[in-house]
């Protein structure tokens, strides 16, 4: 099936520092991937939608300056926490579905997710 | 928008027994409802869907209903194993907005 991998799985950075998560579809291109965060014992809440060669689409209430993506080929959508605090230490999961599918109605494939800790 | 309401947040149920997990969703025009599975730590892995042009789909142990009328959507697990224990999650479809919309989640435990 549809694999998508997620880079770093863990990672601790200090208050004030960037940190990088990179999602990769392995087996398939994806020119839509998303990014969801997720916190201790709450549901996934959408926060961007990453499209290949355009600019990211943010949910409200996100802070595009702050959380940064970039989807530069087909394969690979990274997400950037600039500036982070420990407010943002959560779990980051990214997904794509395949392509072909009609709109977004297609199953969507996750990745193992990236927990962040910001100290 | 959309909105997607999911019951129990928490079954425990022993081995072999059968688990429901509910939900509903507010959007009339939702039309694409899968479910996820996800393990401590890990990412959701997609279980079982369903579309609004079918009301059951089965996968062995595992079932979805969909009612579109009272706009309502079941997983179904039988003869449960401890390795069934885990976090589900319902999902809604909608074409307003083009996102999929999650439950609150279900932490499912099955006793040995």
């Amino acid at each position: 099936g549809a694999v998508v991998s997620q880079h770093p799985s863990r990672v601790i950075c200090k208050s004030g520092t960037s940190v990088k998560i990179e999602c990769r579809s392995l087996d398939f291109q994806a020119t839509t991937m998303f990014w969801y965060r997720q916190f201790p014992k709450q549901s996934l809440m959408l926060m961007a939608t990453s499209n290949e060669g355009s600019k990211a689409t943010y949910e409200q209430g996100v802070e595009k300056d702050k959380f940064l993506i970039n989807h530069a080929s087909l394969t690979l959508s990274t997400l950037t926490v600039t500036s982070a605090h420990p407010e943002d230490s959560s779990f980051y999961i990214c997904s794509a579905s395949l392509p072909g599918a009609s709109s977004y109605n297609s199953p969507l494939h996750f990745g193992n997710g990236t927990r962040l800790t910001v100290t | 928008g959309e909105n997607v309401e999911q019951h129990p947040s928490t079954l425990s149920v022993q081995e072999g027994d059968s688990a429901v997990i509910k939900c509903t969703y507010s959007d009339s025009a939702s039309n694409y409802f899968p479910w996820y599975k996800q393990e401590l730590g890990k990412g959701p892995q997609l279980i079982i869907d369903i579309r609004s042009n079918v009301g059951e789909k089965k996968d062995q142990r595992i079932a979805v209903t969909l009612n579109k009328t009272a706009k309502h959507f079941s997983l179904h697990i039988t003869e449960t194993q401890p390795e069934d224990s885990a976090v589900y999650f319902c999902a809604a479809f909608g074409n307003q907005g083009g996102k999929l919309i999650f439950g609150q989640g279900t932490e499912l435990s099955v006793k040995p």
